[in-house]
């Protein structure tokens, strides 16, 4: 079993629509996570971290549920610059600096 | 003004040939990375260094050598290429206890024939 599991995509959206993305992982001893992009051919920056309490940056919203051990990103109000894979990460207690990556999902936004 | 750059950007070569591929980092981060990301686009780390101490080396064939001179550089060198290795390989770095703001190279794209 992968430690960050995605489901792949591609998600096909509308402008303007909301899209949320789900994340889920077996290391319970992980104890930060982030969410990453990554544009097509290019390299991965961060997006954001996710929080014990949920946090909001703009149009973006993460959630962290311990218990179920699943992350979720949601987007509202969709742009075509969205467009991107969405990679989940974790950080592993123990591991160090070492941060462990999902396969992605990616996010196809249409005008 | 590049944070992160690596060299070459595209490396086509044959099999059994040796390569390196250098990375360097203007951010002052002590601590850099190399990733692997396979055609499945799964994105997996190699090689940690801090202040040029390895400190992570998760289970990469030993024909893969890093690297450190000093702590803005982390090179990797690659003996006797395979098929397999053909991937795209991203250098990183940050700052210890600050692993979430990894900022990444553009990665070079290795393709053995």
């Amino acid at each position: 079993r992968k430690e960050v599991e995605q489901d792949p995509g591609p998600f096909n959206v509308p402008e303007g629509a909301t899209v949320a993305f789900n994340c889920t992982y077996s290391n319970s001893a992980s104890q930060s996570f982030f969410w990453y992009r990554q544009d097509c051919r290019k390299e991965p920056k961060l997006l954001m971290s996710v929080y014990s309490s949920g946090n909001e940056d703009g149009r973006f919203t993460a959630q962290l549920n311990r218990a179920s051990q699943y992350i979720s990103l949601l987007i509202r109000d969709s742009k075509l610059s969205d467009s991107a894979t969405y990679l989940c990460v974790v950080n592993i207690r123990g591991s160090g600096d070492k941060l462990t990556f999902g396969t992605g999902t990616r996010l196809a936004v249409r005008p | 003004d590049t944070a992160v750059s690596q060299t070459p950007k595209y490396l086509v070569t044959q099999m059994g040939n040796d390569k390196s591929i250098k990375c360097e980092q203007n951010l002052g981060h002590d601590t850099m990375y190399w990733y692997k990301q396979d055609s499945k686009k799964f994105l997996k780390i190699m090689f940690s260094y801090n202040n040029k101490e390895l400190i992570i080396n998760e289970t990469v064939p030993n024909r893969f050598s890093p690297k450190s001179p000093d702590k803005a550089h982390l090179n990797l060198h690659i003996n006797s290429l395979e098929l397999g290795d053909s991937a795209v390989y991203f250098c990183a770095s940050s700052q210890p206890g600050r692993q979430e703001t990894q900022y990444f190279g553009p990665g070079t794209r290795l393709l053995v024939l």
